[in-house]
């Protein structure tokens, strides 16, 4: 399988603890997306690396989420002090920027519910 | 803000029938669209895309229309299919970017095959 791997599929934490996601993009991908996506609606962006250099983040991100990617290859998500807010599907998208506009390859992605 | 929205939330067809979904977006800035489908448990899939410079573009069964006076995108299915049954996600790639691209997705629009 070459598409965008997400792990793991499915997360159940309790209000409070720390919760880590990662994405494995397609491998000749230099650009990497979180999105946030929750029921009814369509996905929200996160955040987005070129390589391993973060270049956005929406004002979405709180302090409590940080996003990693450190050789330019894999992510972590990270979410800290999780709230019952934070449930929600997080999807990993990649696409190789050869040009400004390229399409998005999202993952499975992280179902997380915060109980 | 500016946003992409939709028309219909919920389309019935029947099998072999064509399908038109619409898609509204308010960025008159906005250079480039993709629709994207997604199956219940799953990452959404891309389906087609177009950029601003041109009205239509053609895949397999499927095309997109844009009209830019309007600001309204529309996917067009043939002969429907009940693999086709999903809920359809129009995205705008949303300017200014400085090094990428933030799309901004729509709620989507449910999609069912009758047999």
């Amino acid at each position: 399988d070459t598409g965008v791997s997400q792990d793991p599929r499915h997360k159940i934490t309790k209000r409070g603890q720390n919760v880590t996601f990662r994405c494995d993009p397609i491998s000749e991908h230099n650009r990497l997306y979180w999105y946030r996506q929750t029921l009814g609606q369509g996905p929200e962006f996160l955040t987005y690396f070129q390589n391993e250099a973060q270049l956005e983040k929406s004002r979405l991100l709180s302090d409590r989420f940080s996003a990693e990617r450190p050789k330019g290859s894999f992510s972590t998500l990270e979410i800290q002090r999780t709230e019952q807010g934070d449930s929600a599907m997080y999807l990993c998208a990649s696409s190789l920027g050869t040009g400004k506009n390229s399409p998005l390859h999202f993952g499975n992605g992280t179902r997380l519910t915060v109980t | 803000g500016e946003s992409v929205g939709l028309h219909l939330p919920t389309l019935s067809v029947q099998e072999g029938d064509n399908s038109i979904i619409n898609c509204a977006y308010s960025n008159s800035a906005s250079d480039y669209f993709i629709w994207y489908k997604q199956e219940s448990g799953k990452g959404p899939q891309f389906i087609i895309d177009i950029r601003s410079n041109m009205d239509k573009r053609q895949g397999q069964r499927v095309t997109v229309l844009l009209n830019k006076t309007v600001k309204h995108l529309s996917l067009q299915i043939a002969a429907t299919q009940p693999g086709d049954s999903a809920v359809y996600f129009c995205a705008e790639n949303t300017p200014p970017v400085n090094y990428g691209q933030n799309f901004v997705f729509g709620p989507g629009t449910r999609l069912s095959v009758l047999p």
